[in-house]
C-alpha cells in the first residue's frame, strides 16, 4: 500500500514569494491534515478536511495561508506571500476518519525562506 | 503551560538498556494515547496507541497510561541503535471538537 505522498521534498524561496505544497493521501482516507512542525517541536496542526470539506482551520493563518482539497483526495497548501518565520517542515497526514486515531504522515516538505 | 509536555532531552543510552520516555499532559479530556517514532527527515509514524489506563504491550514497546496522573509512558527493552530516533507523544480528545496534541518529542541516541 502506498503511503502519504508529498511534494516537493524541499524548497528554497526568497520573502515575499508563494509557495505550494501538494499532498496525496492514502487512497480510501477521508481525513486528512496539514501539519507544521518546527524544529525541536511536535506537530501542530494547520487545517483539518473530512473529504472535500475544511472541518478545522482555525490555526491556519488565513492572510497567508490558503489550502484546497479539491474532489476529496489531493490537497494542497499555499502561502502568499512567504516570510521568514514560515520556515519548517510541512507535513501532511491522513486517516480513514476524524473518528480513526491512526493517522499515517507522509515525509513532509521542508521549507526553507532567505 | 502546554497542553502536553515532554522533556526533549536528547537521552543517550548504551545497547541493550532499557529506556523510558514520558509525558505529562493537564487536560483531563484526552482520551486517546499514542506514541510516534521519527527518524531525521522523516514524517512520524505510530508506534502505539492506547485508550484506557494501563499498558499496552507490542514486541520490544511498552506503553503506559496513568490516566489519575495525567501520565504516559513509553517502554524500549533492549534498545538498539536503530531506536535512535525522536519520540513524540500525542493524544486525542473528542470534547468540544476533534483535537489532537503533540508533545515537542524526545531525542533518543542508543550507542552501540
Amino acid at each position: 500500500e502506498a503511503g502519504v505522498v508529498q511534494s516537493p521534498r524541499y524548497k528554497i524561496i526568497e520573502k515575499k514569494q508563494p509557495v505550494a505544497f501538494w499532498c496525496n493521501p492514502i487512497s480510501g482516507h477521508n481525513t486528512l491534515y496539514w501539519y507544521l512542525q518546527n524544529l525541536g517541536q511536535g506537530p501542530e496542526l494547520l487545517i483539518r478536511y473530512e473529504n472535500e470539506e475544511a472541518v478545522d482551520d482555525s490555526q491556519l493563518p488565513k492572510d497567508r495561508f490558503s489550502a484546497e482539497r479539491l474532489k476529496g483526495v489531493d490537497s494542497t497548501l499555499k502561502i502568499q506571500p512567504a516570510e521568514l518565520g514560515d520556515s519548517a517542515v510541512y507535513l501532511c497526514a491522513s486517516s480513514l476518519d476524524s473518528g480513526s486515531d491512526t493517522q499515517y504522515f507522509g515525509p513532509g516538505t521542508r521549507l526553507t525562506v532567505l | 503551560q502546554k497542553e502536553v509536555e515532554q522533556d526533549p532531552g536528547p537521552l543517550s543510552v548504551p545497547e541493550g538498556a532499557i529506556v523510558s520516555l514520558n509525558c505529562t499532559y493537564s487536560n483531563s479530556a484526552f482520551q486517546y494515547f499514542m506514541w510516534y517514532r521519527q527518524y531525521s527527515r522523516k514524517g512520524p509514524e505510530l508506534l502505539m496507541y492506547t485508550y484506557s489506563s494501563g499498558n499496552k504491550e507490542d514486541g520490544r514497546f511498552t506503553a503506559q497510561v496513568d490516566k489519575s496522573s495525567k501520565y504516559i509512558s513509553l517502554f524500549i527493552r533492549d534498545s538498539q541503535p536503530s531506536d535512535s530516533a525522536t519520540y513524540l507523544c500525542a493524544m486525542t480528545a473528542y470534547t468540544g471538537g476533534f483535537k489532537t496534541i503533540f508533545g515537542a518529542g524526545t531525542r533518543l541516541f542508543v550507542k552501540a
